[in-house]
């Protein structure tokens, strides 16, 4: 299985609401990660987990907050967004430790904020 | 700080031709790890080929090589027998070395617009 499942595919949601994106993968990878993309952008990377254990924040607003309950499953807590957050948010995983550590990708959740 | 860059923004290839997308990297890392990735239009991230910064050897997965020139710091995709398939989005990206023993960031460059005409 070398998949990593996001959840869902698609959300609209208000400034004011709270939702969360889900991302799992099976593959034993104890590194995980979030990416945001704009339209015609490359991915940013947002956060790594690395073990569970939250290694690299790119000076994200905290309106995002990342979770890693277990090695297979990361998400993403949204709350108060703004509409420029609109984006396509990619998660991936890839072995932890190994410099040849291709990153697996999901299909990415497309998030519009209204 | 490792940069990477994509200075095509577009190409157009025949069907079954061969095309070139070109990729320069800078780092001051001795140790580096070189990543091309197609996206379509899905969204979907899906890796094509690895380069190791000590391979003495240029890689090859099917119809992808990847041509790399460590000195002139360039790591350029070259597909093969272009398909209409083949239509995304492409980029290259960088991993340096791990130094701790824990995960690395993978940054990427801008992006090439392949377009594969019949």
């Amino acid at each position: 299985d070398t998949e990593v499942t996001q959840t869902p595919k698609h959300l609209v949601m208000g400034m004011t609401n709270k939702k969360s994106l889900k991302c799992e993968q099976h593959m034993g990878h104890r590194a995980m990660y979030w990416y945001k993309q704009k339209a015609k952008k490359p991915p940013e990377l947002m956060f790594v987990y690395s073990y569970e254990k939250l290694s690299i924040n790119e000076s994200v607003p905290s309106r995002f907050s990342p979770e890693c309950p277990n090695s297979s499953l990361l998400n993403l807590h949204l709350h108060a967004l703004q509409p420029e957050d609109s984006a396509l948010y990619l998660c991936a995983s890839s072995p932890a430790d190994r410099e040849k550590a291709e990153a697996f990708f999901g299909q990415g959740t497309r998030l519009t904020v209204v | 700080a490792q940069k990477i860059t994509q200075t095509q923004p577009g190409m157009f290839v025949q069907e079954k031709e061969a095309v070139t997308l070109d990729c320069t990297y800078d780092t001051s890392d001795p140790s580096y790890g070189l990543f091309w990735y197609k996206q379509p239009s899905s969204g979907e991230m899906i890796f094509l080929i690895y380069q190791g910064s000590y391979d003495q050897q240029n890689a090859t997965e099917g119809r992808y090589s990847l041509n790399f020139q460590k000195a002139r710091k360039s790591a350029n995709l070259v597909i093969s027998a272009s398909q209409l398939g083949d239509s995304a989005m492409y980029f290259c990206a960088m991993r340096e070395a791990l130094h701790t023993g824990t995960a690395s960031k993978l940054t990427f460059g801008t992006g090439t617009r392949l377009q594969v005409t019949l």
